[in-house]
């Protein structure tokens, strides 16, 4: 069965540090992978998404980068982070844009 | 893009009570969930429903394309039902357009 991995579970960052936060997806090939953020009592938004190795589409310009360096990884990163940065982000993965699974997500507070 | 509200935005209910939430969409889409969110952050997928009907155990959901709307029924809810409950979309391509979600309260 497929399962999806995010981690940490929690952050917390001085404002100007880097970030990395990493996805794996296990038992599934050439999945579409994405990247959310979801402000406090807000809904969820889309932050970058990519279809393949390498390939890698912004929806927000910001701060924050992706990167899919191999199949079933994806990585969202900062070189400097912003308070504005604080929120809960959420990697996702589906199939050929169907049933949609995400990972348990990152609480990332800047301070 | 595609604009997807849902409603009503907050709900309370009495353990055992049903109920219907509502998501409305400005133009057709190829994809529809439903995604519950517990109070610890997690996203569970309900539905992939398109269109037409289904059920999974107390819960149950419809999309009628034609129309642009779907809904979900919460039958003898529980407490354990509270929380998030997101309805999300896609029209041309693979990005989600999400609700602002309807908040449920079960009270015991």
């Amino acid at each position: 069965s497929q399962t999806i991995h995010q981690w940490p579970a929690t952050l917390v960052q001085p404002v100007g540090s880097p970030l990395s936060l990493e996805c794996t997806v296990e038992g599934t090939s050439n999945p579409n992978l994405y990247w959310y953020r979801q402000a406090a009592g807000r809904g969820l938004q889309l932050l970058f998404y990519s279809v393949g190795i390498g390939q890698i589409s912004s929806e927000v310009p910001q701060n924050l980068s992706a990167s899919r360096p191999q199949d079933r990884q994806f990585i969202l990163s900062s070189k400097k982070l912003l308070l504005s940065d604080s929120g809960f982000y959420l990697c996702a993965w589906d199939q050929q844009g169907v049933k949609t699974f995400f990972g348990q997500g990152t609480r990332l507070t800047v301070v | 893009g595609i604009q997807v509200e849902q409603s009503p935005p907050d709900l309370i209910l009495q353990e055992g009570a049903n109920s219907t939430l509502r998501c409305n969409f400005s133009d057709s889409v190829n994809n529809l969930q439903w995604f519950h969110q517990n109070p610890w952050g997690q996203l569970i997928n309900l539905f992939y429903i398109p269109s037409g009907t289904k059920q999974n155990g107390r819960l149950s959901a419809t999309t009628v394309a034609t129309e642009r709307y779907s809904l979900l029924y919460i039958s003898s809810s529980q407490t354990t039902d509270s929380g998030v409950y997101f309805c999300a979309v896609t029209s041309n391509d693979y990005k989600l357009s999400f609700g602002a979600g309807t908040t449920v309260t079960v009270r015991a």
